[in-house]
C-alpha cells in the first residue's frame, strides 16, 4: 500500500524569506509525486508533478520541489514567500501508470505567510 | 482549460436523508473521482469510475454509493445520510494519458444535522 506523510501540519514563515513544506512517501514501485495547493473555499489546484528525470520539478507560481529518492522525501520548496501563498499545500502519490490513477494524499500543510 | 464542477458549493441536509452530489466535467475525461477531506486526515478516495457505467470503490465506501451514465457526469449518493458525512467532498477528473494531473472542482461542504 502507497501512503504520504506531512510532518507538519502548519508552517509559518515571513514574507520575502525561503520556505519548505515537507513530505516523505512510502510506495512498492516508482513513485509518482505530486503537490496541489488549495485556498479557501476552493479545489485544489496543481502545482507541479515529479514522474521521471531531472529531481528537481519547478511548477506554478515559483514552486519548485526535490525529488530525493534515498530519503523517499518529495519537499515543496519557494525562494521568497509572497503573502498570497498562504493556503493549505497537500502531497500526493500514485506508484502504478496503469490501473486506479487515483491517489493517495498527505494530511495536508497549512502554510501561513506573515507580512 | 478544464471544467469540474460540483451541483452545490453548500449542503444541509437531515439524518436520514438520501443525497445527491453531482459533478460534472467538460474536457470528455475518461476517469473521475469522489473524495471526502476531513481536517488532518487530507483527501481520501471514495469511489472512482474509469468509463460510463463503470465504477471501483476506494478506500472508504462504506455509507456511499455512485452513479455514471454519462461519460461527463459523476454523481455521489448518500442513501442514508449520518452525521459522520459531514465533511467536504470533492470531485475531480483526469484523461487516460498516463502522467496527466487530476482536475478538482470547488468542492461541496455537506452538514448533516
Amino acid at each position: 500500500a502507497q501512503s504520504v506523510a506531512q510532518p507538519e501540519d502548519q508552517v509559518n514563515v515571513a514574507e520575502g524569506n525561503p520556505l519548505t513544506v515537507k513530505c516523505t512517501y512510502s510506495v512498492s514501485g516508482n513513485p509518482y509525486l505530486f503537490w496541489y495547493v488549495q485556498y479557501p473555499n476552493r479545489g485544489l489546484q496543481f502545482l507541479l508533478k515529479y514522474i521521471t528525470g531531472d529531481n528537481l520539478v519547478k511548477g506554478s507560481y515559483g514552486f519548485e520541489a526535490e525529488f530525493n529518492k534515498s530519503q523517499t522525501s518529495f519537499h515543496l520548496k519557494k525562494p521568497s514567500a509572497l503573502v498570497s501563498d498562504s493556503a493549505l499545500y497537500f502531497c500526493a502519490v500514485r506508484d502504478s501508470p496503469t490501473g486506479r490513477r487515483a491517489l493517495t494524499f498527505g494530511s495536508g500543510t497549512r502554510l501561513q505567510v506573515q507580512p | 482549460d478544464v471544467k469540474v464542477t460540483q451541483s452545490s458549493r453548500y449542503l444541509v441536509k437531515r439524518t436520514g436523508e438520501k443525497v445527491f452530489l453531482e459533478c460534472v466535467q467538460d474536457m470528455d475525461h475518461e476517469n473521475m473521482f469522489w473524495y471526502r477531506q476531513d481536517p488532518g486526515l487530507g483527501l481520501r478516495l471514495i469511489y472512482f469510475s474509469y468509463d460510463v457505467k463503470m465504477k471501483e470503490k476506494g478506500d472508504i465506501p462504506e455509507g456511499y454509493s455512485v452513479s455514471r451514465e454519462k461519460k461527463e457526469r459523476f454523481s455521489l449518493i448518500l442513501e442514508s445520510a449520518s452525521t459522520n458525512q459531514t465533511s467536504m467532498y470533492l470531485c475531480a477528473s483526469i484523461s487516460s494519458g498516463t502522467w496527466n494531473e487530476q482536475y478538482f472542482g470547488p468542492g461541496t461542504r455537506l452538514t448533516v444535522t
